[in-house]
């Protein structure tokens, strides 16, 4: 069965700071991976996604994240930090026989200090 | 944006009553989903359809039920709501790309009192 983790219910990080989102998965069958925003009262937002096309992704806001398989890990990040990225932020996987379903970790909320 | 509404957005119920909630598409996608989301626990999956009559159940589907006339439509019914189910549901549709990227809907806020 897949899995996610992610590590950290919350980050707190300055302004202008390094954001660093991790994210650690389980899958017998080579994944898809996904990291989504969730801003205050809505739904959530596609960030990035790894189809297998690339190992570094690139998404929207200046995020990126990499695909490293030997460590199963996604880890969002953003060179630096702005007030507006303070949101929670997911990470799912799909593949294989659950392809037709995103099974998603239970989010990391990031705060940005001024 | 996807074009997807849910309704309604807030409701306040009492235990033991009935409660439906509807999902609404423009995209014509095939596959729709219904989650919950609660603190600690991320989004988990309650029942997802396939096509027009077509369901399954997920990982949380005791005490909902769903059905699907339509392709742009999705209800998720609580049978007998109970404290338990008080929570933040979001719909969310996929039109089947290989590797499942879903867009979500804006969420219904319901509390059972």
């Amino acid at each position: 069965a897949q899995s996610v983790t992610q590590l950290g219910s919350h980050v707190s990080v300055s302004e202008g700071a390094l954001v660093l989102l991790r994210c650690n998965y389980s899958s017998s069958v080579p994944p898809y991976l996904f990291w989504y925003v969730q801003y205050p009262n809505q739904g959530l937002q596609l960030l990035l996604k790894y189809t297998s096309a690339a190992t570094l992704v690139k998404g929207i806001n200046g995020f990126e994240a990499e695909f490293k398989k030997s460590e199963t890990s996604f880890h969002l990040t953003k060179p630096s930090a702005h007030m507006s990225d303070a949101a929670e932020y997911f990470c799912a996987v799909s593949g294989g026989d659950s392809s037709y379903k995103l099974i998603f970790g239970s989010g990391t909320r990031l705060l940005v200090r001024p | 944006d996807a074009g997807i509404t849910q309704s309604p957005r807030h409701k306040v119920t009492e235990t033991g009553t009935p409660v439906t909630l509807r999902c609404h598409q423009t995209e014509n996608h095939r596959y729709m989903y219904w989650y919950r989301q609660d603190p600690g626990h991320g989004l988990r999956l309650i029942h997802y359809s396939y096509g027009v009559k077509d369901t399954d159940k997920g990982e949380v589907s005791d005490g909902y039920s769903v059905s699907r006339s339509k392709t742009e439509d999705f209800l998720l019914t609580l049978e007998s709501a109970t404290s338990s189910q008080t929570s933040v549901y979001f719909c969310a549709i996929s039109g089947w790309d290989g590797y499942n990227e879903q867009f979500f809907g804006p969420g219904t806020r319901l509390t059972v009192l």
